[in-house]
């Protein structure tokens, strides 16, 4: 069975500082990967995705991911964090039987003045 | 022009009643969702509709009854309310099988 790991499950950066959340998933086969951000209060907003073709994903608000699939990773990262990128961010893959998003148990991400 | 809207957005009552959620979409999708977030915000799936028809039924109480009218609308009703049935309730919509999925804003469920 397909499965998210996000390593972290809480990770603070100082504004203006290089955020990385980490993501690795076990999949037989290639993956489809989503990074979601959840603001509080509210519902998950897509950030980016992967699907086929180039490996470096760019998704909205500056962030980027990069699909590694020597090391079934999916790692997040934005080179400079602001203050307004404090939220929870979740890595799903979609499962390929089925098609539904399997969701890591999520990173908070605190950014620090 | 609320992509996906879930109605109520809050929602608490006592134990033993019955409540439903309701979800449109005017996105145009096939697919639609329903998703638990637990205390931990821990997301899993609950259901999955098609056109209209079931297609994904995760191991979830009998309590819980997902009715799609049309490919537009799933509502979830849920009978006998428990306790542990408070999470955040979000629906979701996507294009395709394989496809991210467009959440709803969420319906925070208390079950006193």
């Amino acid at each position: 069975a397909q499965s998210v790991t996000q390593l972290g499950s809480h990770v603070s950066v100082s504004e203006g500082a290089l955020v990385l959340l980490r993501c690795n998933y076990s999949s037989s086969v290639p993956p489809y990967l989503f990074w979601y951000v959840q603001y509080p209060n509210q519902g998950l907003q897509l950030l980016l995705k992967y699907t086929t073709g180039a490996t470096l994903v760019k998704g909205i608000n500056g962030f980027e991911a990069e699909f590694k699939k020597s090391e079934t990773s999916f790692h997040l990262t934005k080179p400079s964090a602001h203050m307004s990128d404090a939220a929870e961010y979740f890595c799903a893959v979609s499962d390929r039987g089925t098609g539904k998003l399997i969701f890591g148990q999520g990173t908070t991400l605190q950014v620090k003045p | 022009d609320t992509a996906v809207s879930q109605t109520p957005k809050y929602l608490v009552t006592q134990m033993g009643n019955d409540k439903s959620i309701k979800c449109e979409q005017n996105l145009g999708h096939d697919t639609m969702y329903w998703y638990k977030q637990d205390s931990k915000k821990f997301l899993k799936i609950m259901f999955s509709y098609n056109n209209k028809e079931l297609i994904i039924n995760e191991t979830v109480p009998n309590r819980f009854s997902p009715k799609s009218p049309d490919k537009a609308h799933l509502n979830l009703h849920i009978n006998s309310l428990e306790l542990g049935d408070s999470a955040v309730y979000f629906c979701a919509s996507s294009p395709g099988k394989y496809t991210e999925a467009f959440f709803g804003q969420g319906t925070r469920l208390t079950v006193v």
